[in-house]
């Protein structure tokens, strides 16, 4: 199965700044990948639809020039949150569909979750 | 609108104390139900993909089951291993999964 790496795990920064997260996809080249958001207690909401090469499909109510999303590789998707406030602390956790890719998004494969402390 | 609901939010069990888990779902042609698991800290865990009432999966102490409106998953003589945040995801058409809020099992020794 799939093995999804993302990084950080954790991060804590000060409101205004900038943060980048990574998502690797290990064992296969991923042309889709999904990034998603969770508030403590709450459900995966997803964010945006990451794809390789041409520019990303976010979902509604989420501002693609806030949360700026590079697939520039088969396995490296970055989503960079600009300009960070404390109202975007959460948990984002990003994800690879299962092979073959279909469009059934079988057995997602998460990361691991990056954890964003906004002070 | 795809919705998920799962119940109970919390539980708690005894070591070896038997339960299940629901998950409602209403859908515009269901494509498949997931369950996943969820460590507190960590990224969802697949464990299951139903496809139609009536199927059911098992892994270990865990079985899904799936009717035309809700999903359970049976845990039989869960070890406190099993702690953990179950979800329960629907997916139609085309769109994306739509999850529930999970239900945060904890399995006491």
């Amino acid at each position: 199965g799939a093995v999804v790496s993302q990084h950080p795990s954790r991060v804590i920064c000060k409101s205004g700044t900038s943060v980048k997260i990574e998502c690797r996809s290990l064992d296969f080249q991923a042309t889709t990948m999904f990034w998603y958001r969770q508030f403590p207690k709450q459900s995966l909401m997803l964010m945006a639809t990451s794809n390789e090469g041409s520019k990303a499909t976010y979902e509604q109510g989420v501002e693609k020039d806030k949360f700026l999303i590079n697939h520039a590789s088969l396995t490296l998707s970055t989503l960079t949150v600009t300009s960070a406030h404390p109202e975007d602390s959460s948990f984002y956790i990003c994800s690879v569909p299962g092979q073959p890719i279909t469009d059934f998004n079988e057995k997602l494969f998460f990361g691991s979750g990056t954890q964003l402390s906004v002070l | 609108e795809d919705q998920v609901t799962q119940s109970p939010e919390a539980l708690r069990l005894q070591e070896g104390e038997s339960s299940s888990l629901n998950c409602s779902y209403t859908v515009s042609g269901l494509r498949g139900l997931f369950w996943y698991r969820q460590d507190p800290g960590k990224g969802p865990e697949f464990l299951f993909t139903l496809y139609s009432a009536g199927e059911e999966k098992e892994k270990e102490r865990l079985k899904a089951t799936l009717t035309k409106k809700e999903s359970f998953l049976h845990i039989t003589a869960p070890k406190p291993e099993d702690s953990a945040t179950y979800l329960c995801a629907v997916q139609s058409g085309n769109t994306p999964l739509v999850f529930g809020k999970g239900t945060r099992l904890s399995v006491i020794a």
